[in-house]
C-alpha cells in the first residue's frame, strides 16, 4: 500500500531563516512525488513536482530513493511561505493522489 | 493554470435530507475527476474516483449508496450525500486533472449536517 507520512505537524521558523518539510514515503513502484501549498482561504495549488527539477518560489525538492525521501528546503523563508504544506505520490500523473498529514508552516517576522 | 469550481462552497442541511455538490472543470476537460474528503485538522483522504460515462470507483471504507457519483460530462461531476448525519459533516474537496496531467483543486464545500 501507499502511504506519504510528514512527521512534522508544525515549523515555525524567523523570516530569512532556512526550513525545511520533510516527507517519507512507501511504494512498491517508481512514484511521482508532488509538494501542494495551501495559503490562507485559497484552495488547494501546485507546488512543485519531482519530474520538473525547477525551483519554484525558492523551494527545491530532492527525490531521494533509496530513503523513499522528498524533503522540501527553503534557503530564506518569508513571511507569505506561511501555509499549509503536503507531499502527495501517485503511481502515474493525472492519476488519484496519496497525501501526507500535511505541515503548517508559520514564518514569523 | 486551469480552473475546477465547486458549488456550494458552504451548506448546511438537516440530518435526513441529501445534499448535492457539483465539481466543475471550467476550461478543460476531464474524464477522471477525485473527490476527497478532509476532516478538521487532517489530510485529504480520498473517497473516489470519478469516471465521466462510467461508474465512480470507491475506496475502501466508503460507502458508495451513501456518496453517490455521477460523472454525466466531461466538465461535471456530482457528489450527492444522502441521508445527511451529522458524521457526514466535513470538507469536501474535488480535483481534476487537464491534458498536462497537473491536478487542479475546487475550493471546497464545507458540509455541515445539523
Amino acid at each position: 500500500a501507499q502511504r506519504v507520512t510528514q512527521p512534522e505537524k508544525l515549523l515555525s521558523v524567523f523570516k530569512g531563516a532556512p526550513v525545511e518539510l520533510k516527507c517519507n514515503y512507501s511504494y512498491s513502484g517508481s512514484p511521482e512525488l508532488f509538494w501542494y501549498v495551501q495559503y490562507s482561504r485559497q484552495r488547494l495549488q501546485l507546488l512543485l513536482r519531482h519530474i520538473s527539477r525547477e525551483s519554484i518560489k525558492g523551494f527545491t525538492a530532492d527525490l531521494n530513493k533509496g530513503e523513499t525521501s522528498f524533503h522540501l528546503k527553503k534557503p530564506f523563508a518569508q513571511e507569505e511561505d506561511s501555509a499549509m504544506y503536503y507531499c502527495a505520490l501517485t503511481k502515474a500523473a493525472g492519476n488519484k493522489l496519496t497525501f501526507g498529514g500535511g505541515t503548517r508552516v508559520l514564518v514569523k517576522p | 493554470g486551469a480552473v475546477v469550481s465547486q458549488h456550494p462552497s458552504r451548506v448546511i442541511c438537516k440530518s435526513g435530507t441529501s445534499v448535492k455538490i457539483e465539481c466543475r472543470s471550467l476550461d478543460f476537460q476531464a474524464t477522471t475527476m477525485f473527490w476527497y474528503r478532509q476532516f478538521p485538522k487532517k489530510s485529504l483522504m480520498l473517497m473516489a474516483t470519478s469516471n465521466e460515462g462510467s461508474k465512480a470507483t470507491y475506496e475502501q471504507g466508503v460507502e458508495k449508496d451513501k456518496f453517490l457519483i455521477n460523472h454525466a460530462s466531461l466538465t461535471l461531476s456530482t457528489l450527492t450525500v444522502t441521508s445527511a448525519h451529522p458524521e457526514d459533516s466535513s470538507f469536501y474537496i474535488c480535483s481534476a486533472s487537464d491534458r498536462y496531467a497537473e491536478a487542479f483543486f475546487g475550493q471546497g464545500t464545507r458540509l455541515t449536517v445539523v
